[in-house]
């Protein structure tokens, strides 16, 4: 079975102070891995599609990682309003249906 | 209107209650997709159309019933609930596999 685990659970951060959140997964092969962002009472906003070994991808404060071994989400220098529940999802190769599984996010909170 | 819109954002019925939540989207997407969201918990697929045609059902209990009359339009409706099945219910879309999938909003449902 797909698992997504993300870590830290919950990140406090004072503005400026950078930081990475991890993702892991157990897929038999990946065909993409995929960052939102979720601010409370919405839904998923998307932010980042990873597909190979290697790739990188940035917006604004926020740069994905994907290499063989780690899958980070960096924030560089974040602001009070990057506070949110950042979650990571990964599409293998054999599903149908575009399906996603997602791990449990991880509650960034930067305090000012 | 763009994007995926949910209709309605919250919702308070009763377990002998008969309700039903509206998803459209205005993106020309063909695939459609229910998820649930409970606190602490990952994002958990419910169903999946493509092209109006249902292709997966994850184990959801039949006191939910999809409707997907073309391929905007998406529908959930819900009778006789628990408690348990409180939670944030969100719509999405995708053009297909490994695209991105958007999200609505939610519909915030409360079962008493």
């Amino acid at each position: 079975e797909d698992q997504v685990t993300q870590s830290p659970e919950a990140l406090r951060l004072q503005e400026g102070e950078s930081s990475s959140l991890n993702c892991s997964y157990t897929v038999s092969g990946l065909r993409g891995l995929f960052w939102y962002r979720q601010d409370p009472g919405k839904g998923p906003e998307f932010l980042f599609t990873l597909y190979s070994a290697g790739e990188e991808k940035e917006k604004e404060r926020l740069k994905a990682t994907l290499t063989k071994k780690e899958r980070f989400l960096h924030i560089t220098a974040p602001k009070p309003e990057d506070s949110a529940t950042y979650l990571c999802a990964v599409q293998p190769f054999e599903t149908s249906g575009s399906r996603l599984t997602f791990g449990e996010g991880t509650q960034l909170t930067v305090n000012p | 209107e763009t994007g995926v819109t949910q209709t309605p954002r919250h919702l308070v019925m009763g377990m002998t209650n008969k309700k039903s939540l509206k998803c459209e989207q205005h993106l020309g997407h063909n695939a459609m997709y229910w998820y649930k969201q409970s606190a602490k918990k990952p994002l958990e697929l419910m169903f999946v159309y493509n092209f109006k045609e249902q292709t997966e059902n994850n184990s959801v209990p039949s006191r939910f019933s999809p409707e997907c009359p073309n391929s905007s339009h998406l529908f959930l409706h819900l009778h006789t609930l628990q408690p348990e099945d409180s939670a944030l219910y969100l719509c999405a879309s995708t053009s297909g596999p490994g695209n991105i999938q958007y999200f609505g909003a939610g519909t915030r449902l409360s079962v008493l």
